[in-house]
């Protein structure tokens, strides 16, 4: 039983680059959420998708972060021109159904230099 | 606004030594209360999910309970590999899925 995957596990960029940041679902799942977590701070909800439709994009900047969940493949949060307060750890989370447990991956820990 | 506040902040047991962690919750409406552990450098696992007042739950030496203004992670008789960060999080039933957690509370239990 494969849980959440998260890749990469480390991600070392640039200011100014672009981070492509993959999540994996639970095998079933339809459900993916992503939440950022900063430095002595709480996790923080960004965004829920389902397949092939953004559900809620509430907690996701309105510039330079996108993500998407097509019908094939894994989940995608892109964040373009990365900046140094773009350091985290992005974690996906996933749930089914007829489940509101959400499940959460190991994460990816983003480091903008 | 919902809101979500976990105390105390750090918590040092000696093993043995039981105590308990609180999860207070401003929602308009609780549709869920979740707990989850989360060590260093890993991803939240869960632990256990409250729906109404009364409920309580149950996991090896961990007892969730709920009220209608607050949840409390009982810890009884803990052992050094419980030492990790406590999470809470409500979802309410006017939002979508998401969670809103606390900050946690990092328990370390020494031998």
């Amino acid at each position: 039983n494969a849980g959440v995957m998260q890749n990469p596990r480390h991600l070392v960029r640039r200011r100014g680059q672009e981070a492509r940041l993959r999540c994996s679902p639970v095998k079933g799942h339809s459900h993916v959420y992503w939440y950022r977590q900063l430095p002595e701070e709480g996790l923080k909800f960004m965004v829920y998708l389902q397949k092939e439709n953004i559900i809620d994009e509430s907690g996701m900047p309105k510039e330079r972060f996108s993500a998407e969940f097509p019908k094939e493949g894994p989940s995608i949060l892109r964040i373009q021109q990365v900046v140094r307060g773009d350091s985290a750890a992005y974690f996906c989370a996933s749930s089914s159904l007829i489940t509101d447990t959400q499940y959460f991956g190991p994460g990816t820990r983003l480091t903008v230099l | 606004e919902d809101q979500v506040t976990q105390s105390p902040e750090a918590l040092r047991l000696q093993e043995g030594e039981s105590s308990s962690l609180n999860c207070s919750y401003t929602v308009s409406g609780l549709r869920g209360l979740f707990w989850y552990r989360q060590d260093p450098g890993k991803g939240p696992e869960f632990l256990f999910t409250l729906y109404s007042a009364g409920e309580e739950k149950e996991k090896e030496r961990l007892k969730a309970t709920l009220t209608k203004k607050e949840s409390f992670l009982h810890i009884t008789a803990p052992k050094p590999e419980d030492s990790a960060t406590y999470l809470c999080a409500v979802q309410s039933p006017r939002d979508t899925d998401k969670l809103i957690f606390g900050t946690g509370t990092r328990l370390q239990v020494f031998p």
